[in-house]
């Protein structure tokens, strides 16, 4: 069965400290991973990563694939309080579907990781 | 802006009084998404739309349906909501051109509450 896990579930920083949050995957016919940001409302999209290695950056925020191993990490530095959200880690699995015969992507989410940045 | 929109952002009805949620987008995209989403969990998906094609999750169940009257509109119908369905309701859409991994995006959702 497909997997995703996110660890820790939940973790307290104060501002300006550095966080790593992790996300390991078990999932067939992967595509690609994806972070989003959840407040007290839907998702927001943070990045998607298909290839190994390759970091991908916006501001604060980065985060990088290893396909080999099956994990990603997102990385925040200089948290703020406005960082302060649930993470969520998602695999964009591949499958044909036979009705159509086309392809289509699914996403399997993680549980998430909540994030708390104290003043 | 291009958006996903989703109707009404909170909704209270009865247990077992049927019940549809929407859904609309302007970014043009072939493919949306409906997924449940409980309290201190993942979002959970409950179908997804190809174009007209329609796909259920093996673990949907049938009190939950959907229809998809053209590209910019979809709807959730809850048929006899029980108490368990109170969540909030995800829609997503993403571009299916490239095997529809793609990034989802999101609307706002629309939080349902069961009495």
């Amino acid at each position: 069965e497909d997997k995703v896990v996110q660890s820790p579930l939940s973790l307290v920083v104060h501002e300006g400290d550095t966080v790593t949050l992790n996300c390991s995957y078990e999932v067939t016919n992967f595509r690609s991973l994806l972070w989003y940001k959840q407040e007290k409302k839907a998702p927001t999209f943070l990045f998607m990563l298909t290839s190994s290695g390759i970091e991908k950056k916006s501001g604060r925020l980065s985060s990088i694939l290893d396909k080999k191993e099956l994990f990603s990490i997102l990385n925040i530095t200089a948290t703020q309080t406005g960082d302060s959200a649930v993470y969520l880690c998602a695999v964009a699995a591949y499958y044909v579907r036979m009705n159509y015969g086309g392809s289509q992507g699914n996403l399997i989410f993680g549980k998430g990781t909540k994030l708390s940045v104290k003043p | 802006d291009a958006m996903v929109i989703q109707n009404p952002r909170y909704q209270v009805t009865q247990f077992g009084k049927p019940v549809t949620l929407s859904c609309s987008q302007t970014l043009n995209h072939n493919v949306m998404y409906w997924y449940q989403q409980k309290s201190s969990q993942a979002p959970k998906l409950l179908f997804h739309y190809y174009d007209k094609d329609f796909n259920n999750e093996a673990d949907t169940p049938d009190n939950f349906q959907s229809r998809r009257p053209n590209t910019s509109f979809c709807f959730l119908d809850i048929r006899s909501p029980g108490l368990g369905d109170a969540a909030m309701y995800l829609c997503a859409t993403s571009s299916g051109t490239s095997g529809g991994y793609n990034e989802q995006f999101f609307g706002p959702g629309t939080r349902l509450t069961v009495l």
